[in-house]
């Protein structure tokens, strides 16, 4: 069941540019929003979180966007900087349940 | 203070074996959930253990199954392995349970069924 999704596997942009990734989620019990970024051959790392109380959140170059009526979030990388090229996974908390969308891999290009 | 320790990283299994992942969370943590992460399909929920019950369980067939032990280190078991159990298996760890405590995952066990 796919509760969260990310719908873009990939995303290219320019050393500089903003990198926005996207997250849609279905269930209205979730309640509490997490980035993770993933590189190859490691686990994924806790990046960024946002409640659904708020509509954003910001921690330096990453800012976080909640929509919650439109169920959708996004995570915004500005200025874009090669070493951000990974995979990243937005994920989604109900009560004691995460559940995460698929993975967006972002490539920043010099 | 160490981070989330998975073994084997790598495993090689033929169809039909049985295999069991380690994952020893961070000193002090006491929840313990594992995610199957294949391409495409990101990561997908497995169970979550705290003090040694299990408490949420994700959409798997009952191959798979998993413990915890009194010092919080947690098994996953595959039985009857099947082509499609091949994956990057994750462990991740929380102090507790509930929405506020991140998560820290391990590098994973990269599992493949021949």
């Amino acid at each position: 069941d796919q509760q969260v999704k990310q719908n873009s596997p990939s995303l290219s942009v320019q050393e500089g540019r903003i990198s926005i990734l996207n997250c849609d989620y279905t269930n209205s019990m979730f309640d509490y929003f997490l980035w993770y970024k993933k590189y190859p051959a490691e686990g994924p790392t806790f990046l960024i979180s946002i409640s659904s109380i708020k509509d954003k959140n910001e921690d330096g170059r990453f800012t976080v966007f909640l929509n919650k009526s439109a169920k959708h979030l996004s995570l915004h990388i500005v200025p874009s900087q090669p070493g951000d090229s990974a995979v990243y996974f937005c994920a989604a908390r109900g009560g004691d349940d995460m559940r995460f969308g698929a993975g967006t891999r972002l490539t920043v290009k010099p | 203070k160490a981070g989330v320790t998975q073994t084997p990283r790598y495993l090689i299994k033929t169809r039909g074996q049985q295999v069991t992942l380690s994952c020893s969370p961070i000193s002090g943590h006491r929840s313990v959930s594992w995610y199957q992460q294949t391409p495409g399909q990101g990561l997908q929920f497995l169970f979550e253990y705290f003090s040694e019950t299990q408490r949420n369980k994700g959409n798997f067939p009952g191959r798979f199954s998993g413990r915890q032990f009194s010092n919080s280190r947690s098994e996953m078991n595959v039985s009857t392995l099947e082509l499609g159990d091949s994956a990057l298996y994750l462990c991740a760890s929380s102090l507790y349970r509930g929405k506020n405590y991140g998560y820290t995952f391990g590098s994973g066990t990269r599992l493949t069924v021949v």
